[in-house]
């Protein structure tokens, strides 16, 4: 199984900052990686998927990138509502898996 | 519009069954993996099983799960199941049924339902 790891656990930044949040896979997921936001007491929502696409009505802040098992993504020009919790995937292999998130405060 | 609605969950003795049904509507159900995926109280994302989509893929599971749940789908009530027997207290868990992005191209997911909670607990 390929265990995804999320750095940093907690990521405060001041509104209208930027964010970079990463996550590291224990072997090669190629481009075979996604992420999500999820906010309290909603259903994850899907921001980009093969490491860099963006998901259909994400905007242009939030950028992904990296490839094998090093993976990056930034949220630039902070808005309050960016405040949730953000998931990693790899879908390269079964069984699926997920980082353990990291949870970004905008204060 | 796509719309994934569960039903079924509840409070559960220790080593009783549930089924989980997600009714989707707003796109061609026959033509994309659908999936559950499962979450803690206070925990991550944790996916549990997968039925495939256009191929007809055999069903998929996590091995915390093998043996003791089954998918199933019904394409005539464009529908998807779990069912969940055995269950433990550590299934306890938010589940959401999740759809693929586009068949073949790896398993990530562009729509989930708004998740139905299963408590195990005597």
């Amino acid at each position: 199984e390929i265990v995804m790891t999320q750095s940093p656990a907690t990521l405060s930044v001041s509104p209208g900052g930027g964010a970079t949040l990463s996550c590291r896979a224990s072997q090669t997921t190629l481009n075979k990686l996604a992420w999500y936001q999820q906010k309290p007491g909603q259903a994850p929502r899907l921001l980009i998927y093969d490491a860099s696409t963006r998901a259909t009505g994400i905007p242009a802040r939030f950028t992904g990138s990296g490839f094998g098992t090093e993976f990056t993504l930034t949220i630039s020009s902070l808005l309050s509502e960016d405040s949730a919790v953000y998931y990693c995937q790899q879908y390269i292999d079964w069984p699926v898996t997920f980082g353990q998130g990291t949870r970004l405060e905008i204060k | 519009e796509v719309q994934l609605l569960e039903s079924g969950g509840g409070l559960i003795q220790p080593g009783g069954s549930l089924r989980l049904s997600c009714a989707a509507s707003g796109f061609t159900f026959s033509n994309f993996a659908m999936s559950w995926v499962r979450q803690a109280p206070g925990k991550g994302l944790d996916w549990v099983s997968t039925i495939g989509g256009p191929r007809g893929d055999d069903p998929q599971y996590a091995n915390s799960v093998r043996g003791r749940f089954t998918i199933s789908r019904d394409m005539s009530k464009n529908t998807v199941y779990l069912q969940m027997n055995s269950l433990r207290a550590e299934d306890t868990a938010m589940y959401y049924c999740a759809k693929e992005v586009l068949a073949g191209t790896g398993l990530k997911f562009d729509f989930w339902g708004q998740g139905i909670l299963v408590t195990v607990s005597s």
